[in-house]
């Protein structure tokens, strides 16, 4: 089924720890975004890209790296896992970069950093 | 500057009830507003969408939105709730921003329908 794939669903790091959260979708979208989700917080932005080897930064980018070297993957990188960064994190692309579009959303990882 | 408010962060209806979750929004330009459904343990799921075609949108599963510019708001309503309403949603801005979009989401309304 044509969509937005996340890996993996749990994971469960110590303070410290590196990890790559996977992100691969295969509509042909141009834009992808990572987002992470805390209660009473809504969804924030982590970093997004416009097409492939374009990337920039959102409104929580510490603690967290971004490449889109190919236009169906965008990995996001927690570089020094922080009990701060214990959240629910989206992938979502859309078929152009412009406001006109909504959403597709993966289905989440859930990260505990202990 | 863009933001967006959600009045309830937890709303109640009987099944069979009107629902009606409130959403205001402010923009410097004309925005492009969503709502969106989130599931229990699942992603967002796109709802409906208004983009400047038609005040009165309609989505998936019987849900509708009101653009209202006068006062800046974008309800989304159903006439008569279903127990598999129940979910949590989220109202969301989105404007352009320096040629690319940017988007600004609500901090969501979880939705329980009572049998």
């Amino acid at each position: 089924n044509a969509g937005v794939t996340q890996t993996p669903k749990f994971q469960v790091l110590k303070t410290g720890q590196s990890m790559t959260l996977q992100c691969a979708q295969d509509m042909n979208h141009e834009y992808m975004s990572w987002y992470r989700q805390d209660p009473g917080m809504g969804l924030r932005l982590i970093h997004y890209s416009v097409g492939a080897g374009i990337t920039d930064q959102g409104e929580v980018p510490n603690g967290y790296n971004v490449s889109r070297s190919t236009t169906e993957d965008f990995p996001l990188r927690l570089l020094s896992a922080a009990p701060s960064q214990t959240s629910v994190y989206f992938c979502a692309s859309s078929y152009k970069a412009s406001w006109a579009y909504g959403y597709t959303f993966g289905s989440g990882t859930r990260l505990t950093v202990v | 500057a863009q933001s967006v408010t959600q009045l309830g962060s937890h709303v109640s209806v009987s099944e069979g009830a009107l629902v009606l979750l409130r959403c205001n929004y402010s923009s410097s330009v004309p925005p492009y507003l969503f709502w969106y459904v989130q599931y229990p343990n699942q992603g967002l799921q796109l709802l409906l969408k208004y983009t400047s075609a038609a005040t009165l949108v309609k989505g998936i599963n019987g849900f509708e939105a009101e653009f209202k510019k006068s006062e800046t708001s974008f309800h989304l309503t159903k006439p008569s709730a279903h127990m598999s309403d129940a979910a949590e949603y989220f109202c969301a801005v989105s404007a352009p921003s320096g040629g690319y979009q940017k988007v600004t989401f609500g901090i969501g309304t979880k939705l329980q329908v009572i049998p």
